[in-house]
């Protein structure tokens, strides 16, 4: 049962550029979002989170955008650098800490 | 203050044997989940303990099984395992829900 969908398993972007990372849901109750980052061999971190009563939240160069209507967030980089090369996972909490997690995307931002 | 930590890192089973994995979590924290990772499959949520006590299990067999100590830290273990268990396992600990959740480095299982 994917609740939480990315459709993407991959993305490149060029050092620089906007990289914009999706993810649909299935679960209308589904209230908190947040994006992971992870690097190999380490687990994945914190990155951004947007509540449902928002349709945007910005940290630095990372902005989460929330469309409510259509089930879908999306995590844009600006301006995207070689170190935000990581595999990006979308996640939103059931209950308690049943998070459920997309699949992840791989972004690889080339110099 | 010290992030979420788990041993063993890296270990090699046999089919049919049983593991154990250990997770120490963020000092204060109470809650801790345990999550599996597959090529692939993103993370799935195995089970999620408050105060010693589980209070959600995800769509995973009994043979996985988990517990937590009075100090907060928690134990999974997964008995007669099988060639697909083989997996990244990750814990998570948080203050409750609603809090954000921070993950350990996780275990790599192989089971050969």
């Amino acid at each position: 049962d994917q609740q939480v969908k990315q459709n993407s398993p991959s993305l490149s972007v060029q050092e620089g550029r906007i990289s914009i990372l999706n993810c649909d849901y299935t679960n209308s109750m589904f209230d908190y979002f947040l994006w992971y980052k992870k690097y190999p061999a380490e687990g994945p971190t914190f990155l951004i989170s947007i509540s449902s009563i928002k349709d945007k939240n910005e940290d630095g160069r990372f902005t989460v955008f929330l469309n409510k209507s259509a089930k879908h967030l999306s995590l844009h980089i600006v301006p995207s650098q070689p170190g935000d090369s990581a595999v990006y996972f979308c996640a939103a909490p059931l209950n308690n800490n049943d998070m459920r997690f997309g699949a992840g995307t791989r972004l690889t931002v080339k110099p | 203050k010290a992030g979420v930590t788990q041993t063993p890192r890296y270990l090699i089973k046999t089919r049919g044997q049983q593991v154990t994995l250990s997770c120490s979590p963020i000092s204060g924290h109470r809650s801790v989940s345990w999550y599996q990772q597959t090529p692939g499959q993103g993370l799935q949520f195995l089970f999620e303990y408050f105060s010693e006590t589980q209070r959600n299990k995800g769509n995973f067999p009994g043979r996985f099984s988990g517990r937590q100590f009075s100090n907060s830290r928690s134990e999974m273990n997964v008995s007669t395992l099988e060639l697909g268990d083989s997996a990244l396992y990750l814990c998570a600990s948080s203050l409750g829900f609603g809090n954000t959740i921070y993950f350990g480095e996780g275990s790599w299982l192989t089971v050969v």
